[in-house]
């Protein structure tokens, strides 16, 4: 069977930094990615992982651990307009199949 | 906009009626996906097309029935429908996921089709 968790909700204050955590149990392992959901919208790109280590963009960083099945997303310098949905998902079988998790939504407080 | 477009953005049909969502990309993407997302339940993909090559999903009903006539154009046909299958519909489009590509072939969303059933 196919299994992500996720962290269901989280809350961080402004310019504070946040880790949001993913585990996977898959069938198979040819990448992991992060999108993004605000409200009433679509998924949005934010990071893609097949090795394991750190991939850094700007503010957001992601880290994968394959060995472990575990990744994480890091958000710094948290603006109020990070508040949305982080989907985590992995890809099995060459992209013929993509498996998400329920999502984490993240509250930014002033 | 994200060069995926989804018409109508809602519907509303009884379980009587037969309905059509359609989606269009300009990306000069090779892949395609319906996905359905529930409130409370993780995206849960419906369907891929792949250099117009289908991926069935088994445990997708047989009233939903995908259509790619095109690379660019993904459609997906709706009969007898139940009051459970109102959803988001979302259709997305990619570059055939290839081992190492860089980026890994990530996916464009459109804005997505609010279907009721009553």
């Amino acid at each position: 069977g196919q299994n992500i968790d996720q962290p269901t909700e989280m809350t961080a204050t402004e310019g504070a930094i946040v880790q949001i955590n993913c585990t996977y149990q898959t069938s198979g392992f040819n990448g992991l990615f992060w999108y993004q959901q605000h409200a009433g919208e679509a998924p949005t790109f934010l990071s893609y992982n097949v090795l394991d280590g750190l991939e850094e963009k700007g503010r957001f960083s992601s880290f994968l651990s394959r060995s472990k099945g575990y990744s994480y997303l890091l958000l710094k310098e948290l603006q109020m307009k990070d508040s949305a949905s982080y989907l985590c998902a992995v890809s099995v079988n060459y992209g013929q199949n993509f498996v998400f998790g329920p999502g984490t939504r993240l509250s930014v407080l002033p | 906009e994200t060069g995926v477009t989804q018409t109508p953005r809602h519907l509303v049909m009884g379980m009587t009626n037969k309905k059509s969502l359609k989606c269009e990309q300009h990306l000069g993407h090779n892949a395609m996906y319906w996905y359905k997302q529930s409130a409370k339940k993780p995206l849960e993909l419906m369907f891929v097309y792949s250099l117009e090559e289908r991926v069935e999903n088994n445990s997708v009903p047989s009233r939903f029935s995908p259509e790619c006539p095109n690379s660019s154009h993904l459609f997906l046909h709706l009969h007898t429908l139940q009051p459970e299958d109102s959803a988001l519909y979302l259709c997305a489009s990619s570059v055939k996921f290839l081992p190492g590509l860089a980026g890994g072939g990530e996916q464009f969303f459109g804005p997505g089709t609010r279907l009721t059933v009553l």
